[in-house]
């Protein structure tokens, strides 16, 4: 079964500073990857995905995210972070079992922006 | 505009009184799926449905029932809540077809039992 894991509970960036959040999922084949932002008090909004072709992939809000392969990664970035940037971000991967209706989530990264 | 809307928003209730939780989305999906929020757990699938009439359990499904009898709605049912199933829950909407969709998320509930 493919599972996803964010090595970072917390992090905290400067406002204007670059941000990369990590996130490695197990998978033997090509996977159908997404990043998700929870910000207080509201539901997950979709910042980007990955299904195929290019590794390099755009999202809302100025972010970013690079699958890689070999390192089963899928780390999202931002060259340089807003205060209303606050929140929790999810990765994710379609789970293959449900014919990748289903999403196996990370347990999160809390991002705080200090002034 | 095309939305997921969850009521209520907040719950607080008691051990053993049966609750729903609605779900209805405006975007004619197929997919529709609650989700549980526990810090430190992430999301985690409790029941999902394909399609009208059609429903399966997830990773955690006990203590939980749904229904699909229309194709907007998707209700979550507490028959008997317990105390551990304090949490913030969440119903996502996406197309069924081959390969995944982008999922859709409610606004979520935040429920308590005392």
């Amino acid at each position: 079964a493919q599972s996803v894991t964010q090595p970072d509970i917390h992090i905290t960036v400067s406002e204007g500073a670059s941000l990369e959040l990590r996130c490695n999922y197990s998978y033997g084949a090509t996977p159908y990857l997404f990043w998700y932002v929870q910000s207080p008090g509201q539901g997950l909004q979709l910042l980007l995905k990955y299904f195929s072709g290019d590794t390099l992939v755009q999202g809302i809000k100025g972010f970013e995210a690079e699958f890689k392969r070999s390192q089963s990664s899928f780390n999202l970035r931002k060259p340089s972070v807003h205060w209303s940037d606050a929140a929790e971000y999810f990765c994710a991967v379609a789970d293959e079992n449900t014919g990748f209706q289903k999403l196996v989530f990370g347990t999160g990264t809390r991002l705080l922006v200090s002034p | 505009e095309a939305q997921v809307t969850q009521n209520p928003r907040y719950l607080i209730t008691v051990t053993g009184k049966k609750l729903t939780v609605t779900c209805s989305q405006n975007m004619n999906h197929e997919y529709m799926s609650w989700y549980r929020q526990d810090p430190g757990l992430g999301l985690r699938q409790i029941y999902y449905s394909m399609n009208v009439e059609v429903t399966d359990k997830g990773d955690v499904p006990e203590g939980y029932k749904v229904s699909r009898k229309e194709k907007r709605n998707f209700p979550l049912i507490l028959e008997s809540p317990s105390p551990n199933q304090t949490s913030l829950y969440f119903c996502a909407s996406s197309l069924w077809d081959k390969g995944a969709n982008e999922q859709y998320f409610g606004p979520g509930t935040r429920l308590t039992v005392t």
